[in-house]
């Protein structure tokens, strides 16, 4: 069955880096594209990139464009989302999620939990 | 960027309700909405996409209508199970926002 499992959180400086994986299974991942998404505690979603099945094509929130990078290993079948001068507001649960053929998020992580705190 | 608005923010409801919620796009969007269900600490579940086809495995309770700017999913005879909340995301455009979310409670 399809799994997209998260993995690289926990709590880090403000201004410091982290790089968070999504390990794939299940499927076909070099066929799909995959997105990463947060979500603030007690808050909504928030989309902040994705990338082509090839890895060609990225695209990112603004709220993240300049500081997060987003790249994928076919190889590994696994996604990353490195991370830069992080803020305190991008603490959150970050998910991966496969997208599907019209563009909808079929399938979703569990999530990891990224802290930034002093 | 296209914004996504979602109301109400908060609905109660008693099982067995049926509940409509609606989302509304900044600009028109044609049919590129997806609609997903995600409950207290567990991941988004996908339910709606090209704003009116059921995911496989989603319950037939479940639909969605709308087109352009304005969209609905509706909820028939609400089971306990489906008290969790709603969010709308577009599928048009890069960045693909999501509505504010659609919390649905128990009356």
């Amino acid at each position: 069955q399809v799994q997209l499992v998260e993995s690289g959180g926990g709590v880090v400086q403000p201004g410091r880096s982290l790089r968070l994986a999504c390990e794939a299974s299940g499927f076909k991942f070099t066929s799909f594209s995959i997105h990463w998404v947060r979500q603030a505690p007690g808050k909504g979603l928030e989309w902040l990139s994705v990338i082509s099945y090839d890895g060609r094509n990225k695209y990112y929130a603004d709220s993240v464009k300049g500081r997060f990078m987003i790249s994928r290993d076919n190889s590994k079948n696994t996604l990353y989302l490195e991370m830069t001068s992080l803020r305190a507001d991008d603490t959150a649960v970050y998910h991966c999620a496969r997208e599907g053929r019209f563009g909808e998020l079929d399938y979703w992580g569990l999530g990891t939990l990224v802290i930034v705190s002093s | 960027d296209i914004q996504l608005t979602q109301s109400p923010p908060f609905l109660s409801a008693s099982v067995g309700d049926r509940v409509t919620l609606t989302c509304r796009a900044s600009q028109g969007i044609r049919s590129s909405l997806a609609w997903y269900q995600q409950k207290s600490g567990k991941a988004p579940n996908l339910l709606i996409y090209g704003a009116s086809t059921l995911q496989s495995g989603v319950p037939s309770r479940f639909s969605g209508s709308g087109s352009g700017t304005e969209f609905t999913l509706t909820i028939t005879n609400l089971q306990p199970e489906d008290f969790a909340t709603y969010y709308c995301q577009h599928l048009n455009s890069y960045p693909r926002t999501f509505g504010q979310g659609t919390k649905v409670e128990i009356k």
